[in-house]
């Protein structure tokens, strides 16, 4: 696609089930970040991709969240046993590189998570 | 690690008028200053940005300037517009490739 692509747009959960958010990055592109958009707040920061490797994991919440990524293309997010403060929106972003002077990155419209 | 504060968290201008966000960041290393706006229910995209060998840019309505001496940097947009209205966020990398946000600024632009 010309895009970043996210799916599902929407999650609705029961506390305590585990959740799963896929990230499809821009084709190329070597960088991938995950961020969490809580209402009102800002971007924050989760996890970096560098192809396949993470090599900052820094920004996850807690033990329960984890994130893998295969081919240097596709990435998954997941998030077990699920508690309402992990409702937000999560937004994936992909950019050419991982340039020390900064690349701009590309926002998929992000997956809207509601654990009810 | 790099931390942004970003003001006012809300801002309402009449149409025309100009449009001014702060921004401070903590580490001095940081070196990428990029401004992103976020339209609602859209995803974020990248407006403008600076680079910290430069102290000002301009894009028709909008500016960025960039003080490394005192670590802040500020949004300008000029002659607002409806389609100006949106959350704006900025963001500083430090060197560890973790671009930081602020917590956004929400522009209402009154017509």
């Amino acid at each position: 696609g010309a895009g970043v692509s996210q799916s599902p747009s929407n999650k609705v959960t029961e506390k305590g089930k585990d959740v799963e958010l896929r990230c499809d990055p821009i084709s190329g592109h070597t960088a991938l970040y995950w961020y969490r958009q809580s209402l009102g707040q800002g971007l924050e920061f989760l996890i970096y991709f560098q192809g396949n490797s993470a090599p900052d994991k820094s920004g996850l919440p807690s033990d329960r969240f984890s994130a893998e990524r295969t081919g240097g293309s596709v990435s998954t997010l997941t998030i077990q046993r699920t508690q309402q403060e992990d409702s937000a929106v999560y937004l994936c972003a992909s950019s050419k590189t991982d340039s020390w002077m900064g690349e701009k990155l590309f926002f998929g419209s992000g997956t809207q998570l509601s654990v009810l | 690690g790099e931390n942004v504060e970003q003001h006012p968290s809300t801002l309402s201008v009449q149409e025309g008028d100009s449009a001014v966000i702060k921004c401070t960041y903590s580490d001095s290393a940081s070196n990428y200053f990029p401004w992103y706006k976020q339209e609602l229910g859209k995803r974020p995209q990248l407006i403008i940005d600076i680079r910290s060998n430069v102290g000002e840019k301009k894009d028709q309505r909008i500016a960025v300037t960039l003080n490394k001496t005192a670590k802040h940097f500020s949004l300008h947009i000029t002659e607002t517009q409806p389609e100006d209205s949106a959350v704006y966020f900025c963001a500083a990398l430090p060197n560890d490739y973790k671009l930081s946000f602020g917590a956004g600024t929400t522009v209402t632009v009154r017509a």
